[in-house]
């Protein structure tokens, strides 16, 4: 069965502390993504990774870095959170076809800095 | 640029009653943009509902619709007789196949309600 898990799905955080938000896929999917959803926003991409090692900035890379040192493990890391932060954020994986990519998501992890 | 603009929610509508969520996409840096809708149902994730990439086509899932239609550059999501199961947040996508790892354009999502 695909599917994209992600941890912690909720989270506590005052500002200026570190956050660590995981994600696993067990597709062996190449490229993974963080995304974060806020009201009115709709989806903004933060990074993407096409496999290990091997990642690019999205449109609102700053405040956050992530890491990928194994195919099936992708996490976001925010150093020194801000209350700005406070967000529902998504983990994705894309499996590429003939009939177009599809995204396969997380379930989420909301994230609240105070 | 490259966006989605779609149906402002929330959206109420009543059990059995006809749907229609708005999309419209701009994809000036995309030849042959590929299209998507995705529900994220309560306390789910996004999961995808149905997509379409090849322009006049349409493609359909658990009773929804949409058709590709690249003369009005639209991709409106549409279903006969709504159930209160369908209650969640949708969400149309662009994506771009030549990039070779797909970058995706998603709209703002629209809240649907569907009361008993």
């Amino acid at each position: 069965d695909m599917k994209v898990t992600q941890m912690p799905r909720y989270l506590i955080k005052r500002m200026g502390e570190n956050v660590l938000l995981e994600c696993g896929q067990d597709m062996s999917h190449e490229t993974m993504y963080w995304y974060r959803q806020d009201p009115g926003l709709g989806l903004q991409l933060i990074y993407i990774s096409y496999d290990v090692d091997s990642n690019s900035e999205g449109d609102i890379p700053k405040g956050y870095r992530v890491s990928r040192k194994k195919r099936e493990h992708f996490s976001l890391i925010l150093d020194s959170a801000k209350t700005n932060q406070t967000s529902v954020y998504f983990c994705a994986s894309s499996l590429p076809g003939i009939s177009g990519n599809t995204l396969y998501f997380g379930e989420g992890s909301r994230l609240i800095v105070v | 640029g490259d966006s989605v603009t779609q149906t402002e929610g929330p959206v109420t509508v009543s059990e059995s009653e006809s749907l229609i969520i708005n999309c419209t996409y701009s994809a000036t840096s995309i030849a042959y943009p590929n299209l998507f809708w995705y529900v994220r149902y309560p306390g789910e994730g996004l999961q995808l509902l149905l997509k379409v990439i090849t322009a006049g086509q349409k493609g359909s899932s658990r009773g929804f619709e949409a058709t590709y239609n690249k003369e009005t550059t639209s991709f409106h999501l549409q279903k006969a007789s709504v159930q209160e199961s369908d209650s969640a947040v949708y969400y149309c996508a662009l994506g771009d196949p030549n990039t070779g790892y797909q970058n995706f354009y998603f709209g703002k999502g629209t809240s649907l309600t569907v009361i008993p």
